[in-house]
């Protein structure tokens, strides 16, 4: 099984509409980080979260990190087709030794947006 | 601006075949990372480096290997190219190792197939 699970692995909205995307750990959050990436394109940085609680927005996007659930969630208001793409997650899950500093990651949330 | 790049940006070979795929950063970072992506599994970590003359292997490093003899370039070569390595391979790069300034930034990609 995955040590992050995003969920849900796709999803389809319809242009102004609300959505919210989750990503999950089996173990210990040391950082989560969430990307964007455009299909047949690299990967682009959001937002980085650390501590429990902690919440960042970014335009109509917004990523907040849980926890007690070893989970964050990344949120976007009045979706338009500019934000379709796949979103990617990815932790910090050990700490210290040749470990650090290596992100595991999650399988990914495509995301279709109609016009 | 700094910037990091890969080559080629698609490459097609038949199976036994060695083959190099190229990743240049210009960030005079000291870590860098190569990922392949298959659908389904999103982003596997195959090696890593945390500076020069430094390699680690990552969870699918077989059939593959790198070296770093300078601070810009990971190469990552393919021993005997198979066709289970047909992938989308993706470089990056990192300033620090600790969260949260160690934000991981990705290269284009390199779509490889094998026939």
């Amino acid at each position: 099984s995955q040590e992050l699970e995003q969920s849900p692995q796709s999803l389809i909205v319809q242009e102004g509409k609300n959505l919210t995307i989750n990503c999950t750990s089996s173990k210990t959050l040391y950082g989560l980080y969430w990307y964007k990436q455009k299909y047949g394109e690299g990967l682009i940085f959001l937002m980085m979260l650390q501590k429990g609680g902690e919440e960042k927005s970014h335009e109509k996007i917004t990523a907040k990190l849980d926890e007690k659930k070893q989970q964050s969630s990344l949120h976007i208001t009045a979706s338009q087709p500019s934000h379709a793409g796949i979103y990617l997650c990815g932790a910090v899950l050990n700490a210290g030794g040749t470990s650090y500093g290596k992100l595991t990651f999650g399988q990914g949330t495509i995301l279709t947006v109609h016009p | 601006d700094a910037e990091i790049t890969q080559s080629p940006r698609h490459k097609i070979t038949e199976t036994g075949r060695q083959v190099t795929l190229a990743c240049h950063q210009t960030w005079n970072h000291n870590n860098m990372f190569w990922y392949r992506q298959d659908l389904g599994h999103g982003l596997r970590l195959i090696h890593y480096s945390y500076g020069v003359q430094d390699t680690n292997k990552g969870e699918v490093s077989d059939g593959y290997s790198v070296s770093r003899s300078n601070t810009e370039d990971l190469p990552l070569t393919l021993e005997s190219a198979a066709s289970s390595q047909t992938s989308v391979y993706f470089c990056a790069s990192s300033e620090f190792r600790d969260s949260p300034r160690g934000t991981q930034y990705f290269g284009p990609g390199t779509r490889l197939t094998v026939l």
